[in-house]
């Protein structure tokens, strides 16, 4: 089947911001996920989009969905040394906990 | 502590022998779900749980796989006979039902 995809790695510098892409499958998912995985620590949920939204704003997060593209995005407003991590879309397969996580993009922020 | 718990946070086998890895969920979750991520990859969803019952098992991906929760709270995922492809960090997860997944720190299983 088809897979969620994202790009596997993204470098950006301390106070910029941060873009990161998906392309998930089904046209029908009702929510959309980010999660964050830093190391050590388990999954967490950072945010999610319902799917009649085109944007959610969360402080310094902005989350925006084309679904005529299914697409995707995650940007981190003045990125900090704190947001270095792995993050990870995901959609629901048949139901609203099982997920369809893609590959990550692994984000590492300089000084 | 208030989150997931997941032991052994790492273990090492050898090809063949049986492990058995445990989840602790968020007292008063009902769902709990177990995931496999192999490196460099998102995590694969494996078995659902709701109460006691296995309510998806799909993602398990042989017969070699099996998860039990028989007090609707700990689970613990058995794999048989195994081999060096079932190396990868399982995670378990749980929740209330109101759309958030908390997931444990995961047990990193190294088959030899």
């Amino acid at each position: 089947g088809e897979d969620v995809e994202q790009s596997l790695f993204l470098s950006v510098r301390e106070g910029d911001s941060s873009v990161i892409n998906c392309t998930y499958t089904d046209s029908s998912s009702t929510y959309l996920y980010w999660y964050k995985q830093e190391p050590g620590a388990g999954l967490q949920l950072l945010t999610y989009i319902f799917s009649n939204m085109d944007m959610k704003q969360d402080q310094r997060l902005t989350v925006l969905l084309n679904k005529k593209d299914k697409h995707l995005s995650l940007r981190i407003a003045d990125t900090q040394t704190g947001d270095s991590a792995i993050y990870f879309c995901a959609e629901p397969l048949d139901s609203w906990g099982k997920l369809q996580f893609g590959s990550g993009t692994q984000v590492v922020v300089t000084p | 502590g208030a989150g997931v718990s997941q032991t052994p946070s790492n273990k090492v086998t050898e090809k063949g022998k049986y492990v058995e890895l445990r989840c602790d969920p968020i007292s008063g979750h009902t769902a709990l779900y177990w995931y496999r991520q192999s490196l460099g990859q998102g995590p694969e969803f494996l078995i659902y749980f709701q109460g006691t019952g296995a309510a998806d098992d799909s993602g398990l991906p042989n017969d070699r796989f099996f998860a039990v929760r028989p007090e609707g709270s700990v689970s613990t995922l058995k794999i048989q006979r195994t081999e060096r492809g079932d190396s990868a960090v399982y995670l378990c997860a749980s929740s209330d039902n109101t759309g958030e997944l908390f997931f444990g720190e995961g047990s990193r299983l190294t088959v030899l």
